[in-house]
C-alpha cells in the first residue's frame, strides 16, 4: 500500500499564480523526496528534505516538512507552463533505502 | 545527478511472451531500484537489486514474473515474462546518488503495452 497521500489530485492554475500540493504519510520517515513527471516520462527530482528538517527552498520551490503532522507541502511560485507536470512525493524510511510513493497531483498551468 | 538509460524506450508486445528492459548507469551505485508505474498510477517498488545478491522483492511481486539480474555496479536487467495486458506499464529503474545522500535518481522509464 502507498505510504503517502497527496492532496489534490489535480490542480488548475493561471501562469504567473502559486500551487501548493499537499503530501501526508502513515509512517516515521528518514527523508522525503518530491519528484515531477513530465507526459509519463521519467521523474525529475526537485528536492529532498530530512526528518529533522522543516523548511527547504530551491529557486520558485519551497518544501516544509511536519514530522508531527507526518504531512510535507509543495509550494511552486510564479508558476510558469513549463511547470504542468504531475508531482509525487516519497518517503524513505531508513538512509539510502527504497521509497513509498504518494498518489501524485496533476498541476495544470494555463498561460 | 547520475546519467541513468533505459533499453529500450518503449515496446509493444504480445501476450505470452516477455520483454528484458535494461538499465545503465554512467557511475558505480551499490543499490539499484526497479519501479512500476501502471497508467493514471502513481509508483510502485518491485525489487532492490544489489550486485552480487538475489533481488530483494516488494510484496505482491516474484522472481518468476519479474526475474532481475544484476552483473555489476552499472548495470541491470528487469524482465517481465509471459507478460498479460495487465503488466502495460511504465517500467523504471533508479539509483541512489551520490552515495549516501539518499537522493534518487530515475531513468527515463520504459513504456510497455501488450496486446
Amino acid at each position: 500500500s502507498q505510504q503517502g497521500e497527496e492532496d489534490p489530485q489535480a490542480l488548475s492554475i493561471q501562469e504567473g499564480e502559486n500551487a501548493t500540493m499537499n503530501c501526508s504519510y502513515k509512517t516515521s520517515i528518514n527523508n522525503l523526496q518530491w519528484y515531477r513527471q513530465n507526459s509519463g516520462r521519467g521523474l525529475v527530482h526537485l528536492i529532498l528534505i530530512r526528518s529533522n528538517e522543516r523548511e527547504k527552498h530551491s529557486g520558485r520551490l519551497r518544501v516544509t516538512l511536519d514530522t508531527s503532522k507526518k504531512s510535507s507541502s509543495l509550494l511552486i511560485t510564479a508558476s510558469r507552463a513549463a511547470d504542468t507536470a504531475s508531482y509525487f512525493c516519497a518517503t524513505g524510511k531508513a538512509a539510502g533505502n527504497k521509497l513509498t510513493f504518494g498518489g501524485g497531483t496533476r498541476v495544470l498551468v494555463k498561460p | 545527478s547520475a546519467v541513468i538509460s533505459q533499453k529500450p524506450s518503449r515496446d509493444i508486445c504480445q501476450r505470452g511472451t516477455s520483454l528484458t528492459i535494461q538499465c545503465q548507469v554512467d557511475s558505480q551505485v551499490t543499490m539499484m531500484f526497479w519501479y512500476r508505474q501502471q497508467p493514471g498510477q502513481s509508483l510502485t517498488l518491485i525489487a532492490t537489486a544489489n550486485q552480487g545478491s538475489e533481488a530483494t522483492y516488494e510484496s505482491g511481486f516474484v522472481i518468476d514474473k519479474f526475474p532481475i539480474s544484476r552483473p555489476n555496479l552499472t548495470f541491470s536487467t528487469l524482465t517481465v515474462s509471459n507478460m498479460s495486458p495487465e503488466d502495460s506499464s511504465i517500467y523504471l529503474c533508479s539509483v541512489d546518488r551520490p552515495q549516501g545522500t539518499d537522493t534518487q535518481y530515475f531513468g527515463p522509464g520504459t513504456r510497455l503495452t501488450v496486446l
